[in-house]
Parts: structure tokens; sequence; C-alpha cells
């Protein structure tokens, strides 16, 4: 069975572009989280989604967003990046079946903002 | 915002030692998981801990749920060089589905 998969695996932008990212969740698995790992802050939940829908939302402002599509793959987007932005992104699929809480990650994507 | 303690930092092995790292936290988890890094990858699922007490194993590894679901720990044993990485646990809070809070990580290095 095919893991996690993102796409792309490294991003370069400049201040105050937008970024949207992609993550396609291993077969048969429906929820779907992202997280933003900087060496200052560790890994940090950004949000997750379930059957389309947005669940549960971390502490992060309005320029951070996503979707899940019906096919259950996500995307993330970020509206006018910030050099602060800059950081390894992280999705995770998990089957989320009764008490199974197992997420599995993908590689994540390396963005870069100058 | 939620917290998890995680010690120690860091840690230099040499291959046949035990290595042992813990994190513990004010919030009762529900599930307690494991992973391990490396460089310009995604974290790797290590160990699923789900019970209260519940010691479960993978191979050298072995971590546990801590009685009062506050803290948990993992075990390597006769550690070997390819261990090297970073090793973060994770902790799930009831009601909070896709939301794992982390600790900050242990680098395990190897004894120059």
């Amino acid at each position: 069975k095919a893991g996690v998969t993102q796409t792309p695996r490294y991003l370069i932008k400049t201040r105050g572009q937008q970024v949207t990212l992609s993550c396609s969740p291993i077969s048969g698995h429906r929820s779907v989280s992202w997280y933003q790992q900087t060496p200052g802050q560790g890994l940090q939940f950004l949000f997750e989604y379930f059957s389309e829908t947005q669940r549960n939302k971390g502490n992060f402002p309005g320029r951070f967003s996503g979707r899940q599509f019906s096919n259950s793959r996500s995307e993330m987007n970020v509206s006018t990046l910030e050099l602060g932005d800059s950081a390894l992104y992280l999705c995770a699929s998990s089957l989320d079946r009764g008490a199974n809480n197992e997420q599995f990650f993908g590689p994540g994507t390396r963005l870069t903002v100058l | 915002g939620q917290q998890l303690n995680q010690s120690p930092q860091s840690m230099f092995i040499q291959e046949g030692e035990d290595v042992s790292m813990n994190c513990t936290s004010s919030s009762i988890f529900n599930t307690w998981l494991w992973y391990k890094q490396d460089p310009g990858e995604g974290p790797v699922l290590l160990i699923a801990l789900y019970k209260a007490g519940e010691l479960t194993s993978n191979g050298r590894l072995t971590a546990q749920f801590g009685i009062t679901r506050k803290d948990s720990f993992l075990n390597i044993s006769a550690s070997i060089p390819s261990d090297v990485g970073i090793y973060f646990c994770a902790g799930q809070l009831r009601g909070s589905q896709g939301n794992l809070i982390f600790g900050k990580g242990t680098k395990l290095s190897v004894k120059p």
C-alpha cells in the first residue's frame, strides 16, 4: 500500500505570494492532518479534515487554510506569505476508526520564503 | 496551549547501550504515539499506545503509557548505529481528533 505523498517536495516563494501544497493520504484513510515544523517551535498542528469537513483547527492565523476533496486528498493554502512561514509542512493521514488514532506522515514540503 | 515536556533533549549513544527517553504533560491523554524522524523525511510511527499502563514492544523498542495518563516513556535496547535520529512523543487529547501535540524531540547521536 502506498504511503502518504506530498507535492511539491520543495518550494521557494517571496514575501506576499501565496502557495498551495497538496497531500494524498494512504488509500482508505479519511482523516488528513497538517502540521508545521520549524526548529524553534517544533511540530505544530494546523488543522484536520475528515470527510471534506474541517474538524479541528490549531492556533494559526487565517492566512492558513485548507480543504479536502471527496477522494480524501487535501490541499493547504498560505496567502500573503511571511518570512516566518518558512518551514517543513507535513501532512498525516489516519484511518480514524474507533480508538485507532495512528497518524502516518508524508515526507513533507519544504517551503522557503525569501 | 498544551505542551509535552520531552527529555532528554539530546543524548549520545554507543553501540550496544540501552537508551531511555520520556514525555510528561499536565494534561491527560487518551493516546500516546512515538515517532522517529530522519533528516529530510517525515516522522515514522514506531509505537502507538491506547490504554493507561499499556506496555508495547516493537523489536528492540518498548514504550509504556503511564498510569496517570500524563506520561510515557520509550526504551531502546542494544542500540545500533541506525538508531540515530530524532525521536518525538505525541499525545492526543480526548475529543481532539487528528490533533497530535508533540514533544520537542530527543536527538540521538553516536558517541565520537
